[in-house]
């Protein structure tokens, strides 16, 4: 089955830094890479994905890559600010009516 | 957009008794939903995927006899927790993919707080 593998588990960046999470997956067939930020006690927000058919889609500050050859794909956050703080867990699925498989998140700190 | 309602949303039993979790897709009808298990600063993990008329499939390690997964309608999958332990202290979520949206996003119920003492 699917395998993800998130790195870093913690990032303390500064107020305006950019912060970049990376994953990588093991099942070739997985087509789709949500991107999660959560809160405490709360349900995952998606907050970007990307299909495998792109190498890159951008949302104002948030930003997803895709390697398909290396099966990674990374999350970049640019100008980073403190409300930014809090869990990013990244995500891969295989074909329609499969589950999605996490990586372990990473506690992501911006201090002002 | 696709919404997912979970109850209860916290729930605290005593150890032996037994809980019921309920999934249910308000918009949309929902042939498979997938449930969760997150233990306090760890990821989601999956425990099972419940399909709507027929049994439910687990992940290794997780005891079908001890979690019992319901399915019985294309808009409520029901988890529950038999005899439930303080081991089984976790945060339980579930969620659906909306396919007739034709979108492979994922759509989650508020998730559930079960405390077992």
């Amino acid at each position: 089955g699917e395998n993800v593998e998130q790195h870093p588990s913690t990032l303390s960046v500064q107020e305006g830094d950019s912060a970049v999470i990376k994953c990588t997956y093991s099942d070739s067939a997985s087509n789709y890479f949500p991107w999660y930020k959560q809160e405490l006690g709360k349900r995952p927000q998606l907050i970007i994905d990307i299909r495998s058919n792109v190498g890159e889609k951008k949302d104002q500050r948030i930003a997803v890559t895709l390697n398909k050859t290396a099966k990674h794909f990374s999350l970049h956050i640019t100008e980073t600010q403190p409300e930014d703080s809090a869990v990013y867990f990244c995500a891969a699925k295989g074909q329609a009516g499969t589950a999605l498989i996490f990586g372990k998140g990473t506690t992501l700190s911006v201090s002002s | 957009g696709a919404v997912v309602s979970q109850h209860p949303s916290w729930v605290i039993c005593k150890s032996g008794t037994s809980v019921k979790i309920e999934c249910r897709s308000l918009d949309f009808q929902a042939t498979t939903m997938f449930w969760y298990r997150q233990f306090p600063k760890q990821s989601l993990m999956l425990m099972a995927t419940s399909n709507e008329g027929s049994k439910a499939t687990y992940e290794q390690g997780v005891e079908k006899d001890k979690f019992l997964i319901n399915h019985a309608s294309l808009t409520l999958s029901t988890l529950t927790v038999t005899s439930a332990h303080p081991e089984d202290s976790s945060f339980y979520i579930c969620s659906a993919p909306d396919q007739g949206q034709g979108t492979l996003e994922a759509f989650f119920g508020q998730g559930t707080r079960l405390t077992v003492v």
